[in-house]
């Protein structure tokens, strides 16, 4: 069954404390890795696509990179407006159609 | 700004009525989700269509319809709606092969 799967759940952080979160993910002829920034009520803010092993994407104090069995999501040197919860998905595509499956992503709180 | 427009922004309403939502895609994009995000839940998708035809279907109620108009954009309809039914309602437009999502800012929903 495809699955995407993130830690952790939460995640805080000082003020400049890097570090990374993980996107694992079982699927099917993936087709694309996409991050994705959701603040509280709010739709979720694309940042990041990754297509293929070894690719790596940057901006500003984030970083995502992929390996054929998951993702991460490298922040550098946090700010406290870095807040918020970090969504990772992937699309497939079968019965005919491109669907997108979501992890539940990881609740970041920065703190000053 | 995504590109992808949503009314209302809120919606309060009773118990037992009926409610549209809108969508309004990205300029050129053929395809539209729809997903519902209740309290600290996850993304729960609802339906997709792709160029005015329904394309998937994911854990949408009976009470829900959807429908795509030749314009591309798009109506999600609750019918006796419940208590349970209040969430935030968010639509997403892709290009559709190899792409990201993009959302809506939502349209929160509450059942009183």
């Amino acid at each position: 069954e495809d699955q995407v799967t993130q830690s952790p759940e939460a995640l805080r952080l000082q003020e400049g404390e890097s570090s990374s979160l993980n996107c694992s993910y079982t699927v099917s002829g993936l087709r694309g890795l996409f991050w994705y920034r959701q603040d509280p009520g709010k739709g979720p803010e694309f940042l990041f696509t990754l297509y293929s092993a070894g690719e790596e994407k940057e901006k500003e104090r984030l970083k995502a990179t992929l390996t054929k069995k998951e993702s991460f999501l490298h922040i550098t040197a946090p700010k406290p407006e870095d807040s918020a919860t970090y969504l990772c998905a992937v699309q497939a595509f079968y019965s005919g159609t491109y669907k997108y499956i979501f992890g539940t992503g990881t609740r970041l709180k920065v703190l000053a | 700004d995504s590109g992808v427009t949503q009314t209302p922004k809120h919606l309060i309403t009773a118990t037992g009525q009926r409610v549209t939502l809108r969508c309004s895609p990205r300029s050129g994009d053929l395809s539209v989700y729809w997903y519902q995000q209740s309290l600290d839940q996850g993304l729960q998708f609802l339906i997709q269509y792709y160029n005015g035809e329904e394309r998937a279907k994911g854990n949408i109620l009976e009470r829900f319809s959807a429908q795509q108009f030749p314009d591309l954009h798009s109506e999600l309809n609750l019918s006796s709606l419940e208590l349970g039914d209040s969430a935030l309602y968010f639509c997403a437009s892709s290009a559709y092969k190899n792409s990201p999502l993009h959302f809506g800012n939502g349209t929160r929903l509450t059942v009183t």
